[in-house]
């Protein structure tokens, strides 16, 4: 079975510049979100999606946008990039909403902001 | 706010000892709880969860147990192996926000020969 895949896996991009990352969940699973990881810290959550509605946003700016298609795979979308937007972007899977369930991560997509 | 902590950047443990990992949080709004093993240039990998329902959960090598009162969870690894050694987060969630999590800084776990 193939896990949660991301794309690209690695990035580079100038500041003002507009990026979008993907990610495809597990099968089966409906709720993907999206989280930063910038060195030295632990994942930072930006959205959660399920059933195509964003359902939870994290402390990011408007810059950062996210959506999910009918066949549960998912965008971020990043506009106007900053030196501090460098980082590992994470998808997670999970298969609902209501029950708590563990999230699968993705191996990320690092993101070079230059 | 940092709602979930690990106080340790680093431990170092020689093979087959115990590693003890540890983890506090702030928000008694959290009643579930995830640790995930990350190597380089990876995804974070699930170890191991529980409950708040629950203080103590088993899986082979792996436990966590969780005290409520104090607010405070523990991986422990017995026995520790070289492949062990990566960065270890512990993270927390509320259930109907299955993916909502909020990580801690990591532990890096060094199993020495």
């Amino acid at each position: 079975d193939a896990g949660v895949t991301q794309s690209p896996t690695h990035l580079i991009k100038t500041r003002g510049q507009h990026v979008t990352l993907r990610c495809s969940p597990i099968s089966g699973h409906k709720s993907v979100s999206w989280y930063q990881q910038v060195l030295g810290q632990g994942p930072q959550f930006i959205f959660q999606y399920y059933e195509k509605e964003e359902r939870g946003r994290g402390n990011f700016p408007d810059r950062f946008s996210a959506r999910q298609f009918p066949n549960y795979s998912s965008e971020l979308n990043v506009n106007a990039l900053l030196l501090g937007d460098s980082a590992l972007y994470l998808c997670a899977s999970s298969i609902g909403q209501g029950v708590v369930t563990e999230a699968f991560f993705g191996q990320g997509t690092r993101l070079t902001v230059v | 706010d940092q709602q979930v902590k690990q106080n340790s950047p680093s431990l170092s443990v020689q093979e087959g000892r115990i590693s003890i990992l540890n983890c506090d949080y702030t928000n008694s709004m959290f009643d579930y709880f995830l640790w995930y093993k990350k190597y380089p240039a990876e995804g974070p990998t699930f170890l191991i969860s529980i409950s708040s329902i629950k203080d103590k959960n088993e899986d082979g090598r792996f436990t966590v147990f969780l005290n409520k009162s104090a607010k405070h969870l523990s991986l422990h690894i017995v026995p520790s192996q070289p492949g062990d050694s990566a960065v270890y987060f512990c993270a927390a969630g509320r259930t109907g926000t299955a993916s909502k999590l909020t990580f801690g800084t990591g532990t890096r776990l060094q199993v020495t020969l």
